[in-house]
């Protein structure tokens, strides 16, 4: 079946401008989780939502950063007033309720701020 | 604070010799654990992980893990090594409590020469 997609697989940005990235979890998948891959930091938790709500937003290093999630499937992750050690790989992991931890994880979004 | 800590940053190893990955963490209670493998320019995929029972687990491309509850370890193994194993490998535990999300290590670069 389909896995975790991820879109825009690229995008490069102006500092200061703003910009949306989209997962689109497997189906019936009802957890959605987002991190970021960086060279300084590795692989960083960043928010994580069960159905629609974010139970835990505790990874979001600003509030530059937001994230929602709609019909309890894609999620968009925006941040706002891109700065460039916003730059990194965005994955979207998804996870179905009950099936202990495992995630799946998507290609990721590569953001170059420049 | 819970953390994962992974020694080797590289590694390198001769096609066909057995490889360790090391991996420690630190958390008051047994949580999941995960090994994920990662190509350059690719996303995350699952090697295996362990949850409860048998604490010598069995993954794909021929890995296994043993989880020591004693010494709070989930070392990554593997008895010969092709050259196709040549990536980045990240070992990550998820708490339950915290809605499953994972906490990755530092990662652990393998190079294999031939």
């Amino acid at each position: 079946g389909a896995g975790v997609s991820q879109s825009p697989s690229n995008k490069v940005t102006e500092k200061g401008k703003d910009v949306e990235l989209r997962c689109d979890p497997i189906s019936g998948h009802t957890a959605l989780y987002w991190y970021r891959q960086s060279l300084g930091q590795g692989l960083e938790f960043l928010i994580y939502f069960q159905g629609n709500s974010a139970p835990d937003k505790s990874g979001l290093p600003s509030d530059r950063f937001s994230a929602e999630r709609t019909g309890g499937s894609v999620s968009t992750l925006t941040i706002q007033r891109t700065q460039q050690e916003d730059s990194a790989v965005y994955l979207c992991a998804s996870r179905r309720t009950g099936d202990g931890g495992e995630q799946y994880f998507g290609p990721g979004t590569r953001l170059t701020v420049t | 604070a819970q953390s994962v800590t992974q020694p080797d940053i590289h590694i390198t190893v001769s096609e066909g010799a057995s490889l360790e990955l090391r991996c420690n963490y630190s958390y008051g209670a047994t949580p999941y654990l995960f090994w994920y493998v990662q190509s350059p320019g690719q996303g995350l995929q699952l090697l295996l992980k362990y949850f409860s029972g048998d604490t010598l687990v069995q993954g794909i491309k021929g890995f296994e893990a043993e989880f020591k509850r004693s010494q709070s370890s989930f070392n990554l193994r593997k008895p010969s090594v092709h050259w196709s194993d040549a990536a980045e490998y990240f070992c990550a535990v998820g708490f339950m409590e915290y809605g499953n999300k994972l906490v990755f290590g530092a990662g652990t670069i393998l190079r294999v020469k031939s």
